[in-house]
């Protein structure tokens, strides 16, 4: 199975740029996907295919990498945005997800 | 709006049977595939089944192939998952999705708990 290796934890301060990354053990062309899930809620879809923003995210949010190499931005972050980050790719089978990387607000 | 709602979950003995259900509501059921996803207690997500919008084609992760279903009753709007020889490591929460040709998880339901334990 295609592993996703996502950094366990950042920190940064309301109105800062912070990028998130996705590594994946092969290449997964640009079908990564990126998801926001909040304690005790689903998780939500933000970012399809590498870099396309899904419908009613706020623009503050971005993705970019192709290959093996993503990152999700989100600039400038806001308190709404402590949450922890899911990366997915849906180029190989089966379809895997990165184990999230949590954004608390300092 | 869509609407998922999942049900069915609770606890259950290791190698019992359970039956989770989804309804769906606020877009035409029938004309999309659905799946699951599920999330192991402070762990990250899994794909677990997928459903084509007919019911005639089925994919399963290897961890459940032949312990797990996933149906559909496109009449009710309802999506299925039966679960036989439950293990302990199928403990989670149990997504209910919609999942899109390219491969990403568009809509989620609010997840159901499913314990497996002694």
């Amino acid at each position: 199975d295609t592993v996703l290796t996502q950094s366990p934890a950042l920190a940064v301060s309301p109105g800062e740029r912070v990028s998130i990354s996705c590594r994946a053990s092969e290449g997964v062309n640009s079908y990564m996907h990126w998801y926001q899930q909040k304690p005790g809620q689903q998780p939500k879809l933000l970012i399809y295919k590498a870099s396309n923003l899904a419908s009613g995210v706020p623009a503050r949010f971005s993705g970019s990498g192709s290959g093996t190499d993503f990152t999700l931005t989100i600039d400038p972050v806001e308190a709404d945005d402590t949450a922890t980050y899911f990366c997915q790719q849906s180029w190989n089978d089966p379809y895997t997800f990165g184990a999230g990387t949590k954004l608390e607000l300092k | 709006e869509v609407q998922l709602v999942e049900s069915g979950g609770g606890l259950v003995q290791p190698g019992r049977s359970m039956k989770l259900s989804c309804a769906a509501s606020g877009f035409t059921f029938s004309n999309y595939g659905m799946a699951w996803v599920r999330q192991a207690p402070t762990k990250g997500l899994e794909w677990v089944a997928t459903i084509s919008y007919d019911g005639s084609s089925t994919y399963y992760r290897d961890s459940v192939k032949g312990r797990f279903t996933i149906s559909r009753d496109n009449a009710k709007s309802t999506l299925y998952l039966q679960m036989n020889s439950l293990r302990s490591e199928d403990t989670a929460t149990y997504y209910c999705t919609t999942p899109i040709p390219t491969g990403y998880f568009d809509y989620w339901g609010q997840g159901v708990m499913v314990t497996v334990s002694s």
